[in-house]
């Protein structure tokens, strides 16, 4: 399961809490993203990233918060101010030059905010 | 704004039938349609996309077709296998833009 990488697996916080969740890639991609997945609903896009120190909004971007300061590696923060936080969260990369490629995923992280 | 439809939500089907997913989008700029299985407690993984240049594709007992003008394209799986069982999810993009809108998903349960 190399490749991208996401920590932990599993992740418990209060309500209140700023949570920050981990995903690195080792696959020289430029292109980074975030997703949320829920029950009975595809996957949401969070926050996306094409080039390192530049990244845009999704879909879902509220309450959330991203960086991405090295190619490899791109933190995503679960803020106080996200409403209902519980979820499992992806992190998929992918190349990019022009046309759209694979986009690979992590094996995600499932937060519980009680 | 962009959406992409996907039906059935469940499909159950006997081992060796064939399973057909069918998804829509909003986005006439679309341009290519990947599909995606994710088996339960697992990441989500490619299993066949398609361009907005050819109107079909096949891989094995996959396939994928794609009709530009209804704006609609599906997943065709032939002679179902009880690992074919998963949450299938089609997803729609623009070339350039990197950014794939999913469909809500299908769970598909093959019986034995």
């Amino acid at each position: 399961d190399g490749g991208i990488t996401q920590s932990p697996k599993y992740l418990f916080r209060k309500e209140g809490q700023n949570v920050t969740l981990s995903c690195e890639q080792n696959l020289n991609h430029d292109a980074m993203y975030w997703y949320r997945q829920d029950p009975g609903q595809g996957l949401r896009l969070i926050y996306y990233s094409q080039i390192v120190n530049d990244f845009q909004k999704g879909d879902i971007a509220e309450g959330y918060s991203v960086s991405r300061e090295k190619k490899e590696s791109f933190p995503l923060t679960v803020t106080s101010a996200q409403k209902n936080p519980t979820a499992f969260y992806l992190c998929a990369s992918s190349r990019t030059g022009g046309f759209n490629y694979e986009q690979y995923f992590g094996p995600g992280t499932r937060l519980t905010v009680t | 704004g962009e959406n992409v439809e996907q039906h059935p939500s469940t499909l159950s089907v006997q081992e060796g039938d064939s399973a057909v997913i069918k998804c829509t989008y909003s986005d006439s700029a679309s341009n290519y349609f990947p599909w995606y299985k994710q088996e339960l407690g697992k990441r989500p993984q490619l299993i066949i996309d398609i361009r907005s240049n050819v109107g079909e594709k096949k891989d094995q007992r996959i396939a994928v077709t794609l009709n530009k003008t209804a704006k609609h394209f599906s997943l065709h799986i032939t002679e179902t296998q009880p690992e074919d069982s998963a949450v299938y999810f089609c997803a729609a993009s623009r070339d350039s833009s990197y950014k794939l809108i999913f469909g809500s998903g299908t769970r598909l349960l093959v019986r034995p």
